[in-house]
């Protein structure tokens, strides 16, 4: 069975710094492009980053570039998002999501909740 | 960045009956190797969103025939030829040829 599962959410104060982690299983994680999608409170979808299959080539949303770095560990099966000089723009719910091909996120993790208030 | 416009927003259907939700991009997703990355979600109240349509028209495992899609270009369409109670949710549409990868702002779709 294919499994994502998202850790590392928590509140934090404008300015600071979280690490997302993602651990799959149940699939060959070294062969696949990851992506992350984040879900603000109430409003709609919006990707974030993703990653290739060695971590050689990454991409993220203009909104967090500079900010965000996205990667992976294969021999761990986990996928990171690191999130620096968090807004408050940037509370959402974060989903890691499988990409098969160009954006066809075929499994999403149950999203890991990140605040960032004073 | 491509802007992706659904519409209608908002979709109140009897069960039963057919619903359709059109999403239209602002440049063209055909990519150069000749496919279009235009895919639907749907995300379940409280739930992860789940793929139900890729590339246009193929509809992903386990996904139910009363779910279709067409289009090509720039103009799309789901459609859900008997709206069942355990569709509610909101429905997004999503383009992968250019990137960044855009969504559609989702159109909440309950049942009378």
């Amino acid at each position: 069975e294919v499994q994502l599962v998202e850790s590392g959410g928590g509140l934090v104060q404008p300015g600071g710094s979280l690490r997302l982690s993602c651990v799959v299983s149940g699939f060959t994680f070294s062969t696949y492009w990851m992506t992350w999608v984040r879900q603000a409170p109430g409003k709609g979808l919006e990707w974030v980053a993703n990653i290739n299959q060695d971590g050689s080539d990454k991409y993220h949303v203009d909104s967090v570039k500079g900010r965000f770095t996205i990667s992976r560990d294969n021999a761990k099966k986990s996928l990171y998002l690191q999130m620096n000089s968090l807004r408050a723009e940037d509370t959402a719910v974060y989903y890691c999501a499988r990409d098969i091909s160009y954006g066809d996120l075929d499994y999403w993790g149950q999203g890991a909740l990140v605040t960032v208030s004073s | 960045d491509i802007v992706m416009t659904q519409t209608p927003l908002f979709l109140s259907v009897t069960p039963g009956q057919p619903a359709s939700i059109s999403c239209k991009s602002s440049q063209s997703l055909l990519h150069s190797n000749g496919k279009t990355y235009l895919h639907w979600y749907l995300q379940k109240p409280g739930q992860s969103p789940q793929v139900l349509i890729y590339e246009v028209s193929s509809r992903f495992s386990g996904v139910p025939d009363r779910f279709s899609g067409s289009g090509s270009g720039t103009d799309f369409t789901l459609k859900i030829s008997r709206v069942e109670a355990e569709d509610v949710g909101i429905y997004y549409c999503m383009q992968g040829t250019h990137p960044p990868k855009t969504f559609g702002q989702g159109t909440k779709v309950e049942i009378k």
